[in-house]
């Protein structure tokens, strides 16, 4: 069981240069999110989806674009990369919303120069 | 604006003893509290939760309790063991965005022998 899928699991980009991250579960879940992480600031919600079709902004949302055309797959897009996105990305599915816990992929380490 | 706080950057704590990791919110329509743990390279993980009904869950060595009134919550990890140093974070569901999870910024703990 794979469970949460992230690819890739490492990119260096080019400040202004475009890139998508894929995220795929196979749980069947109907929520999934993608997260950021760095240091001092802990998880920060970017965007998250309830269901095949739908997408909506989280905490830090600037930047990045979502979509989720298939229930298994959650894409995050970088249209043009800024230094501010270096980050580890995050994505995680879940069955529910609230008391339904959490399942993350490995993440993908993201540096813009 | 952080409404899941851990202040607590860090924490080292000897093999065999009490690790104690804090955490403090400031919204007290939070119903449903859960632990996160995160080893290097690797997604977070599921740990434990509590809902707002109870004041104490155990599991195993990991128990997790809630003070309401002072809207305050820890984790008490016993014994402690090396392979539990890790990042541990809180977090709590957070209606403004469908009820995804708010994230601490997280304790990392490290357990010696």
């Amino acid at each position: 069981n794979a469970g949460v899928t992230q690819t890739p699991k490492f990119r260096v980009l080019k400040t202004g240069q475009s890139m998508t991250l894929l995220c795929a579960q196979d749980m069947n879940h109907e929520y999934m999110y993608w997260y950021r992480q760095d240091p001092g600031m802990g998880l920060r919600l970017i965007h998250y989806s309830v269901g095949e079709g739908t997408t909506a902004k989280g905490e830090v949302p600037d930047g990045y674009n979502v979509s989720r055309l298939k229930k298994q797959n959650f894409l995050l897009g970088l249209e043009s990369a800024a230094p501010s996105q270096t980050s580890v990305y995050f994505c995680a599915s879940s069955y529910g919303t609230g008391v339904e816990k959490l399942f993350f992929g490995s993440g993908t380490q993201l540096s813009v120069l | 604006d952080q409404q899941v706080k851990q202040n607590s950057p860090s924490l080292s704590v000897q093999e065999g003893r009490i690790s104690i990791l804090n955490c403090d919110y400031t919204n007290s329509m939070f119903d449903y509290f859960l632990w996160y743990k995160k080893y290097p390279a690797e997604g977070p993980t599921f740990l434990i939760s509590i809902s707002s009904i109870k004041d104490k869950n155990e599991d195993g060595r990991f128990t997790v309790f809630l003070n309401k009134s002072a809207k305050h919550l820890s984790l008490h990890i016993v014994p402690s063991q090396p392979g539990d140093s890790a990042v541990y974070f809180c977090a709590a569901p957070h209606s403004n965005s469908g009820y995804a999870l708010n994230f601490g910024k997280g304790t990392s703990l490290l357990v010696t022998p």
